[in-house]
C-alpha cells in the first residue's frame, strides 16, 4: 500500500534530551513537511523540503533539526531547545511544489515530555 | 489577526442535518482553499479542494467561496454520524509554493 508512514505512534520523552521522529513515504512525492498540531489550534510548518538534500525552515522552527538524505524519508529530531515540545507531529509529503498540490498526511506522533 | 480564522466549535447536530463550516481570511493572495477531515489522533485527509471562486460538489459535500468576501465555506447534507471529526480549512497563495495556512478546525458531532 501506498502512503506515509509516522513512527512511532506514541512518544514519550524526559526534560533535556533529544527525540527522532520517523517519516518514511513510498508515494515517490519530491515534496515533504512537518507540521505540530496543538489542541484548539491548526496546523503550525515546522520545516519542509521540496528535493532531496535541501529543506527550508518553516514558521515554528526554532529548536527543531531535520535531515533528507534520501527522498523517502524526512526524519525530524526535536531538540532539549525546544521549550514545549509535548504535541501531536504530523508528516506530509506531496508530488510537488506546486501550489494546490495535494498533500497526504502520515497517522501523527504524539510526543509527551515527561 | 491570524491569516485565517476558523470557529472551533464544537457544533453538534442531529443526523441528517445541513452543516455548514466556514472560514474567513485576510489575505486577497489565497487562490487555493482546501478543507481536510481529521478523524481523532489521525491525520488529516484531504476532502475538497477548489481554485479561486466558485462551488464544488462532491456526493454530499459542497465547498463554495467567495473571494470578493474573503469567506470559504463546506456544506454537508444529510449529515451521517460517520461524519463525526474535525474539520480544517487550508489556503494557499500562488506565489508563496505549497506553503499552506491553516484554520484552527472546527469539531462536529453528528449524533444518531
Amino acid at each position: 500500500d501506498g502512503g506515509i508512514t509516522q513512527s512511532p505512534k506514541y512518544l514519550f520523552r524526559k526534560e533535556g534530551q533529544n527525540v527522532t521522529l520517523s517519516c518514511e513515504q513510498n508515494l515517490n512525492h519530491d515534496a515533504m513537511y512537518w507540521y505540530r498540531q496543538d489542541p484548539g489550534q491548526g496546523l503550525r510548518l515546522i520545516y519542509y523540503s521540496q528535493i532531496v538534500n535541501d529543506f527550508q525552515k518553516g514558521d515554528i522552527a526554532e529548536g527543531y533539526s531535520v535531515s533528507r538524505e534520501k527522498k523517502e524519508s524526512f526524519p525530524l529530531t526535536v531538540t532539549s531547545a525546544q521549550k514545549n515540545p509535548t504535541a501531536f507531529y504530523l508528516c506530509a509529503s506531496s508530488i510537488g511544489w506546486q501550489p494546490g498540490t495535494e498533500a497526504f498526511f502520515g497517522q501523527g506522533t504524539r510526543l509527551t515530555v515527561v | 489577526q491570524k491569516e485565517v480564522e476558523q470557529d472551533p466549535g464544537p457544533l453538534s447536530v442531529p443526523e441528517g442535518a445541513i452543516v455548514s463550516l466556514n472560514c474567513t481570511y485576510s489575505n486577497s493572495a489565497f487562490q487555493y482553499f482546501m478543507w481536510y477531515r481529521q478523524y481523532s489522533r489521525k491525520g488529516p485527509e484531504l476532502l475538497m479542494y477548489t481554485y479561486s471562486s466558485g462551488n464544488k460538489e462532491d456526493g454530499r459535500f459542497t465547498a463554495q467561496v467567495d473571494k470578493s468576501s474573503k469567506y470559504i465555506s463546506l456544506f454537508i447534507r444529510d449529515s451521517q454520524p460517520s461524519d463525526s471529526a474535525t474539520y480544517l480549512c487550508a489556503m494557499s497563495a500562488l506565489n508563496s509554493g505549497y506553503a499552506l495556512n491553516f484554520g484552527k478546525g472546527t469539531s462536529l458531532l453528528v449524533t444518531p
